[in-house]
């Protein structure tokens, strides 16, 4: 069964603070993904990667950034947490290349708060 | 980009009744149309994805339907469960599946028992 594990199921920071998400997959997907999931918006798509070094924007990426140094680890990373970005963090792999019709494989979440 | 739109967003139905969610799309590139459950406090699940060179797939009590003219498709569960209480999210990839999964905002099935 593939695992994909996130490092904090709660995180509190404050305003300002540089803060980093980990995420890790054990089935050497070559897809990753970050998406937020907030009540009535739904999973909204932050990064992904297709490989190691490669992101690609999704429709949300202002205020982070991501870094794939290794396939099976992919970070989020907010260089200023502010308080909108109070949020379920979702991280995800997939199996393939380039083109995403393969399922997606949720992590558990982080819950972070920014006061 | 592409844009998913979901409806209801809650839809409450009686124990052994069948429950449609349904979906539209954008995008007319996108082929991959995947449906996640997501219950209270745990991570989303895949529950059955269709590819646009079918127009129907059946698991069991579920069965999605697809119309790529229409770009709409739908999720149908017959014969409900308490346990099928959960959050419901259809998606769609975006740009021929070089874009990444757009999801819909969610549809809270309540089954009443």
């Amino acid at each position: 069964d593939v695992k994909v594990t996130q490092s904090s199921r709660y995180l509190v920071k404050r305003t300002g603070e540089k803060v980093f998400l980990e995420c890790v997959q054990d089935m050497d997907h070559e897809n990753m993904f970050w998406y937020r999931q907030d009540p009535g918006l739904g999973l909204r798509l932050i990064y992904f990667s297709y490989d190691v070094k490669m992101k690609e924007k999704g429709d949300i990426p202002e205020g982070y950034s991501v870094s794939r140094e290794k396939k099976e680890r992919f970070s989020l990373i907010l260089e200023s947490a502010s308080t909108n970005q109070t949020s379920m963090y979702l991280c995800a792999s997939s199996f393939g290349s380039t083109h995403h019709n393969s399922p997606l494989h949720f992590g558990n979440g982080t819950r972070l708060t920014v006061t | 980009g592409e844009n998913v739109e979901q409806h209801p967003s809650t839809l409450s139905v009686q124990e052994g009744d069948s429950a449609v969610i349904k979906c539209t799309y954008s995008d007319s590139a996108s082929n991959y149309f995947p449906w996640y459950k997501q219950e209270l406090g745990k991570r989303p699940q895949l529950i059955i994805d269709i590819r646009s060179n079918v127009g129907e797939k059946k698991d069991q009590r579920i069965a999605v339907t697809l119309n790529k003219t229409a770009k709409h498709f739908s999720l149908h569960i017959t014969e409900t469960q308490p346990e099928d209480t959960a959050v419901y999210f259809c998606a769609a990839n975006s740009g021929g599946g070089a874009d990444g999964l757009t999801f819909g905002k969610g549809t809270h099935l309540i089954i009443q028992p």
